[in-house]
């Protein structure tokens, strides 16, 4: 099994472009996570979604879409990228059981120019 | 903001000695969980503490979590150069166990 994987690794953008990272999972996750980290300020959650076809927004939704058409794949749009989207994004997922413990992708390295 | 706090910020120690992190949360809580991240990677789950436990071990590792302080603590004992990374710990409220609140983690350097 891999795992999380997170689709590319490092991504430049000027501001105003747009672009969608993509998450998968092979592990029959329920449960999929986007949050982004910042230094000094640990992980933030943007979206989230508890099944196929469900999505809700997490701490710093502003800026950000995502869907969720397969149970395997998380989808994170930026439509207009901004400086302030520049991050470290990381994809997490768990299994059915809610509050259990997470399971990390190696995470997107985006900067916004 | 909702995020718990960490501290230190930073902590750097000896191979063999021990490394204490502390934190602090603001709501009544499922559990409490604490995550390594080596630098440059994603975070890997280290132990998960129920809201009616006290004190649990894994291996090298002791977590203690007292609800009525709202803060629980993370030991390493012996630590070793590989356990350099930095330390989140990460609530999941009592309210809605969907998601995890992480706080602001602990830089630890264990100097061989």
């Amino acid at each position: 099994n891999a795992g999380v994987t997170q689709t590319p690794k490092f991504r430049v953008l000027k501001t105003g472009q747009s672009m969608t990272l993509l998450c998968a999972q092979d592990m029959n996750h329920e449960y999929m996570y986007w949050y982004r980290q910042d230094p000094g300020m640990g992980l933030r959650l943007i979206h989230y979604s508890v099944g196929e076809g469900t999505t809700a927004k997490g701490e710093v939704p502003d800026g950000y879409n995502v869907s969720r058409l397969k149970k395997q794949n998380f989808l994170l749009g930026l439509e207009s990228a901004a400086p302030s989207q520049t991050s470290v994004y990381f994809c997490a997922s768990i299994p059915s059981v809610r509050g259990l413990e997470q399971f990390f992708g190696p995470g997107t390295r985006l900067t916004v120019l | 903001s909702q995020q718990g706090e960490e501290d230190p910020q930073a902590l750097s120690i000896q191979e063999g000695e021990n490394a204490t992190m502390n934190c602090s949360y603001k709501t009544s809580i499922n559990n409490l969980q604490w995550y390594r991240q080596n630098s440059g990677r994603g975070l890997v789950h280290l132990i998960l503490i129920r809201s009616n436990e006290r004190e649990k071990h894994s291996g090298r590792l002791r977590v203690t979590l007292d609800t009525s302080k709202k803060s629980s603590s993370l030991l390493i004992t012996a630590s070793r150069a590989a356990d350099t990374a930095s330390y989140f710990c990460a609530t999941a409220s009592s309210y809605n166990t969907d998601k995890l609140i992480f706080g602001t983690g602990t830089r630890l350097q264990v100097f061989p």
